[in-house]
């Protein structure tokens, strides 16, 4: 079983489209995360909600909207796509805080 | 916010070689973790390691809090190994902070 799964895999869309990635773990954990990889591999946070509750929300245009519904899920929503934001965005999660982190496998987003 | 500095940037090795991956951080850290993405894009996270010494088969890791660094050992390379090493650092808020990597290419 994969303990953190993002859907899709790949997303291919228009420049002004709205699109959303899913995320799911089963491993328990109380804090999930969003993180943003760039056409040169760096790797940042986006968002980190802690029991539902938003706890980081970095400089993210808000045209990114995460949610939340329960502790194993967390959705990430994209208003007017830009070709900038063209990157693959990874899903994560921790049982706590700080701790050791786990990722998804990752969404590969495609603005034409 | 605090700095990550990964070196050496790209490394190049034959099978069975060994190698060294330095990360420098600019301040005092609270969690240190290694993670390998490798060439399908999967993140595989290696040690959770602010200070001490882990091993974990042929990987080791070693961070040295005090001075600011932490040490990824790759010993007998198999091509598997290949991919980008991650050092990711935190000593405030929330959220780790990334290096910028090092790409490992591991050649038969």
């Amino acid at each position: 079983d994969t303990a953190v799964s993002q859907t899709p895999k790949y997303l291919v869309t228009q420049m002004g489209n709205d699109k959303s990635i899913k995320c799911e773990q089963n491993l328990g954990h109380d804090t999930m995360y969003w993180y943003k990889q760039d056409s040169k591999k760096f790797l940042k946070i986006m968002f980190s909600y802690n029991n539902k509750e938003l706890i980081i929300n970095e400089t993210v245009p808000n045209r990114f909207s995460p949610k939340s519904p329960d502790k194993a899920h967390l959705n990430l929503h994209i208003n007017s796509l830009e070709l900038g934001d063209s990157a693959v965005y990874f899903c994560a999660s921790s049982a706590d805080l700080g701790e050791k982190l786990f990722f998804g496998s990752g969404t590969q987003l495609s603005v034409l | 916010g605090i700095q990550v500095e990964q070196s050496p940037p790209d490394l190049i090795l034959q099978e069975g070689a060994n190698s060294t991956l330095r990360c420098n951080f600019s301040d005092s850290v609270n969690n240190l973790q290694w993670f390998h993405q490798n060439p399908w894009g999967q993140l595989i996270n290696l040690f959770y390691i602010p200070s001490g010494t882990k091993q974990n088969g042929r990987l080791s890791a070693t961070t040295v809090a005090t001075e600011r660094y932490s040490l990824l050992y790759i010993s007998s390379s198999q091509t598997t190994d290949s991919g980008v090493y991650f050092c990711a650092v935190r000593n405030s808020g929330y959220a780790l902070n990334f290096g910028k990597g090092t790409s490992l290419l591991v050649t038969p």
